[in-house]
């Protein structure tokens, strides 16, 4: 099975600022098959990213994906109040669609 | 708009059984998978199992094996999720996905099912 290992646990950064979170996969993964979720207290996770790079409709520009083989990032420029979440990476290539165990981003 | 409501939730002993309901509407239920994926609570998401409601095809994961069965009704567009002889750690909130994206990631999320496993 493949992990996914994301880095850091928690992040600490101040709206304006930009956040870089990283994900590493114990083996190759397609960039097409790596996606990015967001998920606040209480609430479902959301879709960020897929395809390592592509936004969903609705998901702001700030939200970049990318990478590629066993290295992953979602960078998020201009933080604003609402991105204070855990975001978790993902493999939906095939089964088991394992995640990363999440980072948390905090003010 | 795609909609996926979840019901089944509540407090059940341990040994007991849980199912789970994931009520789809807004596209065709037969076309697209159904994945499971469970939080415990303060923890991080865990898949558990997907359903194409076409054809009927089934995965787990590995550890729920012989303890899971994940079922669809066409006739009314809901999946189910059941799981026997129930843990403490089953404890979790039980969430509905489906992918409709190119390449399959999990766009539409159920609201949750939360289930505590407690004597």
């Amino acid at each position: 099975d493949i992990v996914l290992t994301q880095s850091p646990g928690t992040l600490s950064s101040s709206p304006g600022e930009t956040a870089t979170l990283s994900c590493r996969a114990s083996q190759y993964v397609s960039a097409v098959y790596l996606a990015w979720y967001q998920q606040k207290p209480g609430q479902a996770p959301r879709l960020l990213i897929y395809g390592s790079s592509v936004r969903p409709a609705g998901v702001p520009a700030r939200f970049r994906g990318s990478g590629s083989g066993t290295d992953f990032s979602l960078t998020i420029t201009r933080l604003e109040p609402e991105d204070f979440a855990v975001y978790y990476c993902q493999h939906h290539e095939d089964a088991p669609y394992t995640f990363g165990q999440g980072t948390r981003l905090e003010i | 708009e795609v909609q996926l409501v979840q019901s089944g939730a509540g407090v059940k002993p341990p040994g007991a059984t849980v199912k789970i309901s994931c009520k789809t509407s807004g596209y065709t239920f037969t076309d697209y998978y159904i994945h499971w994926v469970r939080q415990a609570p303060g923890k991080g998401l865990e898949w558990v199992g997907l359903i194409y409601p076409g054809h009927g095809e089934r995965k787990y994961a590995e550890k729920f094996q012989g303890r899971l069965t994940i079922s669809a009704e066409t006739s009314t567009d809901t999946a189910f999720m059941e799981l026997t002889t129930l843990r403490f750690e089953d404890t979790a909130v039980y969430y509905c996905a489906t992918p409709h994206s190119s390449s399959w990631p999990f766009d539409y999320w159920g609201q949750g099912a939360l289930v505590t496993v407690s004597s």
